[in-house]
């Protein structure tokens, strides 16, 4: 099994340009969850989704849309990147009940110029 | 503001030497993890605390969790260089979602 992945893993974006990270999880998880992460602020959690269908609003989410295409893939979109938005980027997914426990993938890191 | 604030934030000790880490907060938790991540990878789960005053062992590592549930922290006894990342707590907050500390990083020198 290949656990959690996500593509790309480097990306540079001007400013205003639009981009979409994709990711997939075949642990047949039902939660799946979109981070950034920068230097001295650990994980921030921008949007999740607790099943197929369905989207919430994380900590950080201005700037930024997501789909649920399926039990396995969601993806993220910038619509016009900022400098602000660049970061890593964590794409993670869990099973839906107890402690929520995540899987995470290896990353995007994205650079807005 | 963070919702957890790890300390210290940056730490780097000799081989063999002990370590705690620490990961304190004003609000009460129904679970607290610890994940530890390595340069150009996503963090990976060590273990998950529940129970307000909790122990869990993982090899050398020994994870606590507070009576309150409001805090955790992480010993490491005869550090190795192997043990060098960034450690990460996160507690449940609400239905699902996570929040995460900023961060540890420790190094081990040889």
């Amino acid at each position: 099994n290949a656990g959690v992945t996500q593509t790309p893993k480097f990306q540079v974006l001007k400013t205003g340009q639009s981009m979409t990270l994709q990711c997939a999880q075949d642990m047949n998880h039902n939660s799946m969850y979109w981070y950034r992460q920068d230097p001295g602020m650990g994980l921030r959690l921008i949007y999740y989704s607790a099943s197929e269908g369905t989207t919430d609003k994380g900590e950080v989410p201005n700037g930024y849309n997501v789909s649920r295409l399926n039990k396995r893939e969601f993806s993220l979109r910038l619509e016009s990147a900022a400098p602000s938005q660049t970061s890593v980027y964590f794409c993670a997914s869990s099973v839906p009940r107890g402690v929520y426990e995540q899987y995470f993938g290896p990353g995007t890191r994205l650079t807005v110029t | 503001t963070q919702l957890l604030e790890q300390s210290p934030q940056f730490l780097s000790i000799q081989e063999g030497e002990n370590l705690t880490v620490y990961c304190n907060s004003s609000s009460v938790f129904s679970s607290l993890q610890w994940y530890r991540q390595e340069p150009g990878e996503g963090p990976v789960l060590l273990v998950t605390v529940v129970t307000g005053g909790e122990v869990k062992k993982l090899k050398r590592l020994t994870f606590q969790f507070g009576d309150a549930r409001k805090d955790s922290s992480l010993h490491i006894t005869a550090a190795q260089t192997g043990d060098t990342g960034l450690y990460l707590c996160a507690g449940v907050q609400g239905a699902q979602k996570l929040v995460f500390g900023q961060g540890t990083r420790l190094t081990i020198n040889p």
